[in-house]
């Protein structure tokens, strides 16, 4: 497509629920990254994608949290059990390798609310 | 680690310059690279520097001192619509990219 496309661009869930986030790419780009945005802050790092390496899941919270990238393509982000401070928006962003993947463009986020 | 520092808030005068300064930590660096996020909107890139100096764009610089671990966002001509928040963000090798915590910029008439 023509940019980082992310579904659903909200969702309010309960308590206790899983939720699962999509990101669809920009075709061609090897990298993916996933951060999660608190109301007012920065960009936190959950999980990266390069190409066909482990990825970097680092910066999951908690075990709660997963992510998978099938086909080298779209990922999904899998929040169990759902808790109130899951509430954020999470970011999906993709890039290319060399020189050009030092600009990585970010999808519109998926808006979480936890009641 | 890798970590970084910026201001958490500046306000400047519509048409003035203003300068957000970023220190950074970190091994292996490649760049520096700065991003603007709206309220609400997603982040898009303005700058990056893998050498020391200034790169300009526009109304945009953007400048790296890799000896002092330091870079900077200069904006001229500020307008109005200018104000967001402004990301520095490291890049080290093969690791993800770290964004600072951002310095939200007001512009002021």
């Amino acid at each position: 497509g023509a940019g980082v496309s992310q579904s659903p661009s909200n969702k309010v869930t309960e308590k206790g629920k899983d939720v699962e986030l999509r990101c669809d790419p920009i075709s061609g780009h090897t990298a993916l990254y996933w951060y999660r945005q608190s109301l007012g802050q920065g960009l936190e790092f959950l999980i990266y994608f390069q190409g066909n390496s482990a990825p970097d899941k680092s910066g999951l919270p908690s075990d709660r949290f997963s992510a998978e990238r099938t086909g080298g393509s779209v990922s999904t982000l899998t929040i169990q059990r759902t808790q109130q401070e899951d509430s954020a928006v999470y970011l999906c962003a993709s890039s290319s390798t060399g020189a050009s993947g030092n600009t990585i463009y970010f999808g519109e986020g998926s808006w979480l609310t936890v009641v | 680690g890798q970590s970084l520092e910026q201001p958490s808030e500046v306000t400047a005068v519509e048409g003035a310059i203003v300068q957000m300064n970023c220190t950074y930590q970190t091994s292996g660096f490649y760049g520096l690279s700065w991003y603007q996020q709206h309220d609400g909107g997603a982040p898009t890139f303005l700058s990056y520097n893998a050498l020391d100096g200034l790169e300009e764009t526009g109304r945009f610089s953007s400048f790296l001192s890799r000896s002092d671990s330091y870079g900077y966002l200069l904006l001229q001509e500020l307008q109005m619509k200018d104000s967001a928040s402004y990301f520095c963000v490291v890049r080290s090798g093969n690791t993800p990219l770290v964004f600072g915590k951002g310095t939200r910029l007001s512009v002021i008439a």
